[in-house]
């Protein structure tokens, strides 16, 4: 069965630090991976896509993330957080009819 | 252009009780879709609509869920008799189409409290 796996559940960094969320995905197939954000009081809101091509992938606010088929993994990084980025982050991987979810991963910023 | 709306954003009901959440997608989309957000469980797949069609519905948790979208656009999500573990935050969603490729967007959601 399809699935996603989030690995960090809580993750505490101080402002300027580098991020790197892991995600790990269950399929053999063709991909589509998602990064969505949630930030406090918001909507889940897109924050990055990969369906096909260049295996890096740039989103809004700076993020990025990494598709590497040989590790099915899809992590998020960015390179300096911000006290704003604080919120909680969902992997997601796209299958026929729906989004399949990683549990997410609560990002705190401290200033 | 507006997104996805829900309403109510808050209810809380006693147990037994119906509920009705309703959704309006984004214009022009033509595929909807709910989803469950609850504490330990994450974000888990109810159900989608294709049009006004809904194809799957093996996501809804007991025969006590249904949905339906009419005009190809509101949708509504019922929960019959609802108990405390129904206490969630229900999230919906539209994409242009059903498919891997088509982005969805999300709703503000309506957190339910049974109590």
């Amino acid at each position: 069965a399809q699935s996603v796996s989030q690995h960090n559940h809580h993750v505490i960094l101080s402002e300027a630090a580098s991020l790197e969320l892991g995600c790990n995905y269950s399929y053999g197939g063709t991909v589509n991976l998602f990064w969505y954000v949630q930030y406090p009081g918001q909507h889940l809101q897109l924050l990055l896509k990969y369906f096909s091509g260049d295996p890096l992938v740039k989103g809004i606010k700076g993020f990025e993330a990494e598709f590497i088929k040989s590790k099915f993994s899809f992590n998020l990084r960015k390179p300096s957080v911000q006290w704003s980025d604080t919120a909680e982050y969902f992997c997601a991987f796209g299958a026929t009819n729906k989004l399949i979810f990683g549990t997410g991963t609560l990002l705190a910023v401290q200033p | 252009g507006a997104g996805v709306s829900q309403s109510p954003s808050n209810k809380v009901t006693e147990k037994g009780k119906d509920v009705e959440l309703r959704c309006d997608p984004i214009s022009g989309h033509t595929a909807l879709y709910w989803y469950r957000q609850s504490l330990g469980q994450g974000l888990e797949f109810l159900i989608y609509f294709q049009g006004n069609s809904a194809p799957d519905k093996s996501g809804l948790p007991s025969d006590r869920f249904s949905a339906e979208r009419t005009g190809g656009s509101v949708s509504t999500l019922t929960i019959q008799r609802t108990q405390q573990e129904d206490s969630a935050v229900y999230l919906c969603a539209s994409s242009l189409a059903v498919g891997q490729g088509y982005e969805q967007y999300f709703g503000p959601g309506t957190r339910l409290t049974v109590t």
